[in-house]
């Protein structure tokens, strides 16, 4: 496995409490999604980032924030959590954009259930 | 936009049967497609992608970019098989952002 923790791996919460979730990699990519995946939709890409400071939205961004302060840490943040963001959540890494390293590597997930 | 259509959600099959798994695109330029794979609890990983040209587990999928799709076969499922896969594809011009179908889930029956 590439090296890509997130943390927690398990969170239950209370709707409208803010929740954060942390993707670390050891990797030095440069590339960090978070994705969320539900039954019937797959995986749908939340926010992702291209570098330090550098994010952006992908298809399902409202209700989510992102940060990247550092190479190695994707911060998404839930600012008031709802029930319908009641899913689990993948972080995923990539070396480039494109050429033979562009394979996305995942992390183990984080299962969120919002009350 | 792009798309990926994954028509089945639940495929199931016998050990030792041909499988397929479905996947037609949607996009405008030159695509790049992957498989991906998840095995009960576990991450999920790169089965294979088009660019590569490989055969991993017995699997293989070829482009086919008249009919758009980049269907995974497999001549004899095994067990060990049983999983989500899904399809994906990152275009070339959106800063490596993929889309991912919704996933099949593939049962091999003994």
């Amino acid at each position: 496995d590439a090296g890509i923790t997130q943390s927690p791996r398990h969170k239950v919460t209370e709707t409208g409490t803010p929740v954060t979730l942390r993707c670390h990699q050891t990797e030095n990519h440069r590339y960090m999604y978070w994705y969320r995946q539900d039954p019937g939709h797959g995986l749908r890409l939340i926010h992702y980032s291209y570098g330090v400071k550098d994010t952006d939205k992908g298809e399902v961004s409202d209700g989510y924030s992102v940060s990247r302060s550092k190479t190695e840490d994707f911060l998404l943040t839930l600012e008031s959590a709802t029930s319908s963001q009641t899913s689990v959540y993948f972080c995923a890494i990539s070396e480039s954009e494109r050429g033979a390293q562009e394979t996305q590597y995942f992390g183990p997930g984080t299962r969120l259930l919002v009350l | 936009a792009q798309r990926v259509t994954q028509p089945e959600k639940l495929l199931s099959v016998f050990k030792g049967a041909p499988v397929e798994l479905k996947c037609n695109y949607s996009y405008s330029g030159s695509p790049e497609l992957f498989w991906y794979v998840q095995y009960s609890r576990q991450r999920l990983q790169l089965l294979l992608r088009h660019i590569s040209r490989e055969s991993i587990k017995g699997f293989t999928a070829d482009l086919n970019k008249g009919e758009t799709s980049f269907h995974l076969k497999k001549p004899f499922a095994q067990e060990e098989d049983s999983a989500m896969y899904y399809c994906a594809l990152r275009g070339n011009t959106n800063a490596g952002k993929s889309t991912f179908g919704d996933g099949t889930t593939l049962t091999v029956k003994p």
